[in-house]
This record gives C-alpha cells, sequence and structure tokens, in this order.
C-alpha cells in the first residue's frame, strides 16, 4: 500500500501569513494526487487535482505542486475562511490519504 | 453540481450490520464510480472502496474485504454501502464520494452519516 505523510499535522498562522503544507508520498505516485479541505461536521471539499489543477471556483491563493513522492499546497493570504484541516489523497494505486493538517488561528 | 445525499444516522450494537444509502439528487445517474470513505471521531479519512454503478462490480480495500458489500439500484439512482459484524471501532462517518468524469479523484461528496456503535 501507498502511504501519505503530511507535515506539519498543526500549523498555527495568522490572517495574511503564507502557508505551505507538504504531503510525501512511499513509492512515486506521478501526479495522481489530490488536496481537499475540511471544516468540522462537514464533508472535504476538493481543493486542487492532478497535484496542480485548481478545481473550478477555488480561490487562486491556493496552489499545489510537485510530483513523484514530494508535492506541496501553498495558500498564500491566509483568510479567515482558510482555517480548517487540510488532506493529500494519492490516486496512483486505489487510494491513500494523509493523516491531515489542522490550520489553526495563531 | 449533483447532490449526492446520503441516509440518516444510525445506532447499532456490537456484531450488527448497518447499510448508508447514497443518492444523487435529481434521480440524476451519471455513471461515475462511488467510493466509500469513512472517519473515525477526530480523526483523518480512510478509503473503504469503489463501486461501478454501470455493472455493479465493486472493489474493496484489503483491510474490509468479507465484511463490506457496495450494491446499487439504478432505477431510483441509489448506492449502498453495508458494513457487517460491526464493534465500536466502525464508529465513524461515512462518505460516499463520486470521481470527478474520466478521473480518479473525488469531485462531489454526500453529506456524511454518522454511525454509532454501541452496547
Amino acid at each position: 500500500d501507498i502511504q501519505m505523510t503530511q507535515s506539519p499535522s498543526t500549523l498555527s498562522a495568522s490572517v495574511g501569513d503564507r502557508v505551505i503544507i507538504t504531503c510525501r508520498a512511499s513509492q512515486s505516485i506521478s501526479s495522481w494526487l489530490a488536496w481537499y479541505q475540511q471544516k468540522p461536521g462537514i464533508a472535504p471539499k476538493l481543493l486542487i487535482y492532478k497535484a496542480s489543477i485548481l478545481e473550478s471556483g477555488v480561490p487562486s491563493r491556493f496552489s499545489g505542486s510537485g510530483s513523484g513522492t514530494e508535492f506541496t499546497l501553498t495558500i498564500t493570504s491566509l483568510q479567515p475562511d482558510d482555517f480548517a484541516t487540510y488532506y493529500c489523497q494519492q490516486y496512483d494505486t486505489y487510494w491513500t490519504f494523509g493523516q491531515g493538517t489542522k490550520v489553526e488561528i495563531k | 453540481q449533483v447532490q449526492l445525499v446520503q441516509s440518516g444516522a444510525e445506532v447499532k450494537k456490537p456484531g450488527a450490520s448497518v447499510k448508508v444509502s447514497c443518492k444523487a439528487s435529481g434521480n440524476t445517474f451519471s455513471g461515475r464510480y462511488i467510493h466509500w470513505v469513512r472517519q473515525a471521531p477526530g480523526q483523518g479519512l480512510e478509503w473503504m472502496g469503489w463501486l461501478n454503478p454501470n455493472t455493479g462490480g465493486a472493489n474493496y480495500a484489503q483491510k474490509f474485504q468479507g465484511r463490506v458489500t457496495m450494491t446499487r439500484d439504478t432505477s431510483i439512482s441509489t448506492e449502498y454501502m453495508e458494513l457487517n459484524w460491526l464493534t465500536s471501532d466502525d464508529t465513524a462517518v461515512y462518505y460516499c464520494a463520486r470521481v470527478a468524469l474520466g478521473l480518479s479523484h473525488f469531485d462531489d461528496w454526500g453529506q456524511g452519516t454518522l454511525v454509532t456503535v454501541s452496547s
């Protein structure tokens, strides 16, 4: 099974900060990676797929990069609505999620 | 976007089974694969398997093989996930999610169904 490891597990930031979340795969997954945002009690929401393609309607302050085994999600100028938990997901071989990164208010 | 509407919360005793439904709003049948993902309280997301609503074929994560069954009723555009031999470790929110057209990530999610297993 492909393991996905996110870092950090928790991130404290302020409105306006630039935030970077990292996701590492245990083996190469090419660009078959998605990022989701989840708020408490609500289903995950797709942000980015194929490592760097922004889902329609998602603000441009979100961006993704990487390929192979190393990926990043960047949020430029963090907004109040962005405090949430973020998950990466590989879909190269079956489907596996990272353990999540909680972005909290500093 | 099509919404996926799931059945309501369930409380089950250990050893019992639960069957959760997932229906596309407007009776829209897209034919796209439906996946099931669960989330234990305070934990991350765990993939359980997928269903091909066109053929009824399914593929399950190894962890759940022998204990989970995914089915569909095309006449009412509804997919089902049944989990047997429940234990307290199965207490979680269960989500259905639909893959994007021609791709494999999830672009639509149901609202989630809380299944509580307690004696």
